[in-house]
């Protein structure tokens, strides 16, 4: 029952920029949560990937930005690279769901 | 370095309850501002999150799941445990459990790091 929404894919050639938008509403992301992304790869766990809307843990490489505006976020992915096929899921809060932390629908990204 | 690891049965029958171990190392449920998750993942779906604990004892939970789960620590053991109650086949999935550091951010605003490598509970007869 996930509250955020996101594309089920996207795709796009090595070297090229793929945007994932992830739509939520006024009791989460336009309520002013951060929102934090996840990038998982096949057979693996999750790995923060974004937090805070906007930062990058040590070690993500800069071609992974975040950003956010009123009820929806966005992750960017520039000059796609072969190993950034995976699945990726965004995270926020919702105050309508006592204290429920939410995820994303989830989003394939496929390098063509 | 924070490590997580999830322990349990790997089937269960329908109408059983599930007990989950979360057995980690590298910080301690004591200190402040420190919180063990619970997430699933049923096969080729989204993540759902289910329940948390907090360093001082205080628990939330899925508000669809509520009625069937329950979040516990041992702080001396390192170990976190979830239990669910009468499980069906739609409950199967890739269990996680994850740490949360609420030092980093304002209440709601926590992000889920690491995680563990999960552990697969399938129910069936």
């Amino acid at each position: 029952q996930s509250v955020l929404t996101q594309p089920p894919s996207v795709s796009g050639a090595p070297g090229q920029r793929v945007t994932i938008s992830c739509t939520g509403s006024s009791s989460n992301i336009g309520a002013g949560y951060d929102v934090h992304w996840y990038q998982q790869l096949p057979g693996t766990a999750p790995k923060l990937l974004i937090y805070g809307n906007s930062n990058r843990p040590s070690g993500v490489p800069d071609r992974f930005s975040g950003s956010k505006s009123g009820t929806s976020a966005s992750l960017a992915i520039t000059g796609l690279q072969a190993e950034d096929e995976a699945d990726y899921y965004c995270q926020s809060y919702d105050s309508s769901l006592s204290g429920s932390m939410v995820f994303g629908t989830g989003t394939k990204v496929t390098v063509l | 370095q924070v490590t997580l690891r999830e322990s349990g049965p790997a089937l269960v029958k329908p109408t059983q309850t599930l007990t989950l171990t979360c057995t980690f190392s590298g910080f301690s449920l004591s200190t402040s501002g420190m919180c063990v998750s619970w997430i699933r993942q049923p096969p080729g779906k989204a993540l759902e999150w289910l329940a948390r604990i907090d360093w001082d004892d205080d628990k939330y939970y899925s508000t669809s799941l509520k009625t069937r789960l329950t979040i516990s620590k041992d702080t001396s053991k390192n170990q976190v445990v979830l239990t669910m109650t009468n499980m069906d086949p739609v409950d199967t999935a890739t269990y996680y459990c994850a740490r949360i550091d609420q030092s980093q951010a304002a209440a709601g605003d926590n992000w889920f790091d690491p995680w563990g490598q999960g552990t697969l509970v399938t129910v069936s007869s």
